[in-house]
């Protein structure tokens, strides 16, 4: 049973470009939540998805958006980046069961130059 | 969202007992204390999770007192494999696998051979 899976695991951007990351939930999950984490620092709650709608965010701007598809995996897209950006982007997966453990992925380091 | 205080950090030697504790006074009726543990470069995991007295796994003991204002965390005899940063979390409400995690800076614990 495949826990968690996110990918690139490593990428390089460009102040102001775009980048997409990606999330597989783990099987028999249909939660997959957003965490960004800085060096150093806690993990930071991006956003939320189930049934492919976003259904909370954290304190993120707009340049930050995602999305769920039917199979449950889910993408988040940073728009216009910039160098404050640069962290370990973290992927959890869970279902709405009451007491459900929350898994994560190992997550996706991006570095913005 | 009830905020939690920890130590930054604490050193331990391999094979004696480490206890993190966390304080949370504003901690609500229906709220869950959880434990996860991050290695570097890695997601974190969950290690632990009760609501009052003490809960015992594989891993570790949670020892809740009565008025919950604060938490204990305790490691059995550590190995240099448990050096990691540990994060106290308290639940927003009702612990479904739907709420969104508030991770304060965690407590990095360093074992020495």
């Amino acid at each position: 049973d495949a826990g968690v899976t996110q990918s690139p695991t490593h990428l390089i951007k460009t102040r102001g470009q775009q980048v997409t990351l990606r999330c597989s939930p783990k099987s028999g999950h249909d939660t997959v939540s957003w965490y960004q984490q800085a060096l150093g620092q806690g993990p930071q709650f991006i956003f939320q998805y189930y049934e492919e709608e976003e259904r909370q965010r954290g304190n993120f701007p707009d340049r930050f958006s995602g999305h769920q598809f039917p199979n449950y995996s889910s993408e988040l897209n940073v728009n216009a980046l910039l160098l404050g950006d640069s962290a370990l982007y973290l992927c959890a997966s869970s279902s709405g069961v009451t007491g459900n453990t929350i898994y994560f992925g190992e997550g996706s380091w991006l570095t913005v130059v | 969202l009830a905020k939690t205080t920890q130590p930054i950090s604490m050193d331990s030697y391999e094979g004696q007992e480490v206890n993190i504790t966390c304080s949370h006074n504003n901690i609500a009726t229906n709220d869950y204390i959880t434990w996860y543990q991050q290695f570097p470069s890695q997601g974190p995991r969950f290690i632990i999770q009760g609501y009052k007295t003490k809960v015992t796994n594989e891993v570790a003991s949670l020892f809740i007192p009565a008025d919950r204002k604060s938490s204990t965390l305790s490691l059995p005899r550590v190995s240099l494999s448990d050096t990691a940063v540990y994060y106290c979390l308290v639940g927003d409400g009702l612990d479904t696998g739907r709420r969104a995690l508030t991770f304060g800076s965690g407590t990095r614990l360093q074992v020495q051979p």
